[in-house]
């Protein structure tokens, strides 16, 4: 069975700080994609990185930065000098075939608060 | 990018009532598409599977007859709710899979906010 655990429900830091979102997942396939999503309050998700099993390279982009760990099984997210614009519910996801059929399975959600 | 639009984006009903909500991939043919939905302040769960052409599969405790799927073509997927009550009040949303290519693509629509009175 597949399954995506965000341990962190809530998460408040001040503007400026670094935080970084927790992801494990769990799959017996071995072809799979890992996903982040933001959900900001009107509601829409808002795709920010796809990584596919087979590249672990950590990636940057802009403020944001993910570090993907096989070994342990882990796709943690981290946005550097956070804003309040980055106040929204971030899902982690993951997708595996064949076994998972291409169905998008996701974490229960990080609510991030930047306070000003 | 690829798009996938949602229509509509709110929708408030009276008790009984049907509802429909359309999926369209603007720019790709989804042989697969997807919907989810999602109470307040929880995530997102999958709902059903719709592949084109043929009877789209339910996750299990999703009433099928409560929630008809129609994948008619590989660019359009209906959501309806038939004889909505106020618990199906919720938010669904709807992904469509970009089959070409070797990497995995999915795009979400930008979902719909169903209220039964």
């Amino acid at each position: 069975a597949q399954k995506v655990t965000q341990a962190q429900t809530e998460i408040s830091v001040v503007e400026k700080e670094d935080v970084t979102l927790d992801c494990v997942y769990e799959t017996r396939d071995t072809t799979y994609y890992l996903f982040w999503y933001k959900q900001p309050p009107s509601g829409e998700l808002v795709f920010l990185i796809r990584r596919n099993s087979f590249d672990e390279q950590n990636e940057i982009s802009g403020r944001y930065s993910w570090n993907f760990q096989k070994s342990t099984s882990s796709f943690n997210f981290t946005i550097t000098a956070s804003q309040v614009v980055d106040s929204a519910v971030y899902f982690c996801a993951l997708s595996g075939h064949p076994t998972g059929g291409f169905k998008t399975i996701f974490g229960a959600g990080t609510r991030l608060f930047v306070k000003a | 990018g690829a798009v996938v639009s949602q229509h509509p984006s709110r929708v408030i009903c009276k008790s009984g009532t049907s509802v429909k909500i359309e999926c369209r991939s603007l720019d790709f043919q989804a042989t697969t598409m997807f919907w989810y939905r999602q109470f307040p302040k929880q995530s997102l769960m999958l709902m059903a599977t719709s592949n084109e052409g043929s009877k789209a599969t339910y996750e299990q405790g999703v009433e099928k007859d409560k929630f008809l799927i129609n994948h008619a073509s590989l660019t359009l997927s209906t959501l309806t709710v038939t004889s909505a009550h106020p618990e199906d009040s919720s938010f669904y949303i709807c992904s469509a899979r970009d089959p070409t290519g070797v990497d995995e693509k999915l795009f979400f629509g930008s979902g719909t906010q169903l209220s039964v009175l």
